[in-house]
């Protein structure tokens, strides 16, 4: 299976601080994906880093992609107390599988 | 204006019974999924579909069927429920070569 394997399971921080989530893979991947689930909602989509790419930015959010050991990384900067949600990684191996999505990540921030 | 929107968010049925779920988008995407997500928060691809294939997760069981009377929608029927049934269970589209998933906000199907 790719699915892909978040860590930690679940993360505690305070306000401020930075939160950084991991996550790893299996099989070779176009893109990989990072989703925000909120307590009883829909997932969001946050932030899409193709195979090709090694970083990417957007606002406080940053993720790193390493083929080579087939993982990745979110990084939230600065958190803040809504930022409280899931996490999610998924991979996309090829343009017609559906997305594959790891176990989650469940980030609290403390005000 | 709900990119993607799922009916009913509740559903609360006997065992035995047959229930549908609905799942509309107005994004104009070409492909639309249906996950399962369990008491663990773990998410798992039931069906994917477009207007020329039909993918199945094999594990999933027959009593399971998408149907899909146009483009933006995809509906879930399930037959003969059961008590593991129980999950929320999340509508998606995208496009080709898309940015990401737009998901639903989901249906809490209890099964008792």
């Amino acid at each position: 299976s790719q699915q892909g394997e978040e860590d930690p399971q679940a993360l505690s921080i305070q306000e401020g601080e930075n939160a950084t989530m991991n996550c790893s893979y299996k099989t070779s991947i176009n893109n990989l994906q990072w989703y925000r689930q909120n307590s009883g909602r829909g997932l969001v989509h946050l932030i899409l880093i193709r195979s090709n790419e090694r970083e990417k930015h957007s606002g406080r959010l940053r993720v790193t992609l390493d083929t080579s050991k087939k993982s990745s990384s979110l990084l939230i900067t600065a958190s803040r107390a809504a930022d409280t949600a899931s996490y999610f990684c998924a991979t996309d191996a090829t343009g017609n599988t559906p997305l594959v999505f790891g176990k989650g990540t469940r980030l609290s921030v403390i005000a | 204006d709900t990119a993607v929107s799922q009916t009913p968010k509740y559903l609360v049925t006997q065992m035995g019974n047959d229930k549908s779920i609905k799942c509309e988008q107005n994004l104009g995407h070409d492909t639309m999924y249906w996950y399962k997500q369990d008491s663990k928060k773990f998410l798992k691809i039931m069906f994917s579909y477009n207007n020329k294939e039909l993918i199945i997760n094999e594990t999933v069981p027959n009593r399971f069927s998408p149907k899909s009377p146009d483009k933006a929608h995809l509906n879930l029927h399930i037959n003969s429920l059961e008590l593991g049934d129980s999950a929320v269970y999340f509508c998606a589209s995208s496009q080709v070569d898309s940015h990401g998933y737009t998901f639903g906000s989901g249906t809490r199907l209890t099964v008792v």
